[in-house]
């Protein structure tokens, strides 16, 4: 297996504009996640799936992060409208199931900067 | 809710140094224990975790950690570092009680080993 993919790998964009960043877990893994990580506030979980379900968004910051997840090979975190504090790296990360002890395993990141 | 505190941000090494990085937790119940790695320019990947049986747990590259209840802490070891172990090393915690518990993660502590 090919490991979590993500894309793009950078994304350099003006404020104010649409962002989509894109997440293929591993094939046959339940759970998926979206992080974001800052020198300030370290590794931060935004959302989380199972099953193509969110569960838990507590962690997205405001109303202008959104995340999809239309099938169980695919997802999206969009932010609108993008601003220069969400410059960070957002990692994807995916888990076999919902034992606690299973190992998440993270995708190569997007490094998003927001001028 | 759980937190993760690592002590050292940055901690810089000579080859074939000792290694040991702190890491505590606060969670009053049952917890999985979790160290992963990041190399530079690269995902984040397990070294090694604790969920139960033996508190000394080997990972791979040499690495291992010990897991000390009643201190509340995991922290990891390597008794001879080389070059290719510089990279950031995060500590995480989930709730290992029934139902799905997240990971947090402490803030990272870099390490930096001189050839």
């Amino acid at each position: 297996d090919a490991g979590v993919i993500q894309s793009p790998r950078h994304e350099v964009t003006e404020m104010g504009q649409e962002v989509t960043l894109r997440c293929k877990p591993i094939s046959g893994h339940d759970y998926l996640f979206w992080y974001r990580q800052t020198m300030m506030r370290g590794l931060e979980l935004l959302i989380y799936f199972n099953n193509n379900v969110p569960i838990d968004d507590s962690g997205m910051p405001e109303d202008r992060f959104s995340a999809k997840m239309p099938n169980a090979s695919f997802s999206t975190l969009k932010i609108q409208p993008s601003e220069p504090r969400d410059s960070a790296v957002y990692f994807c990360a995916s888990s076999l199931d919902g034992r606690s002890y299973n190992e998440q395993f993270f995708g190569p990141g997007t490094r998003l900067t927001v001028l | 809710a759980q937190s993760v505190s690592q002590h050292n941000h940055h901690v810089i090494l000579s080859e074939a140094a000792s290694l040991e990085l702190g890491c505590n937790y606060s969670y009053g119940g049952t917890v999985n224990l979790f160290w992963y790695v990041q190399y530079p320019g690269q995902h984040l990947q397990l070294l090694l975790k604790y969920f139960s049986g033996d508190p000394l747990v080997k990972g791979i590259k040499g690495f291992e950690a010990e897991f000390i209840k009643s201190k509340f802490s995991f922290n990891l070891r390597k008794p001879s570092v080389q070059w290719s172990d510089t990279a950031e090393y995060f500590c995480a915690v989930n709730a290992a009680e029934s139902g799905y518990s997240t990971l947090t993660f402490g803030k990272g502590t870099m390490l930096l080993v001189s050839p």
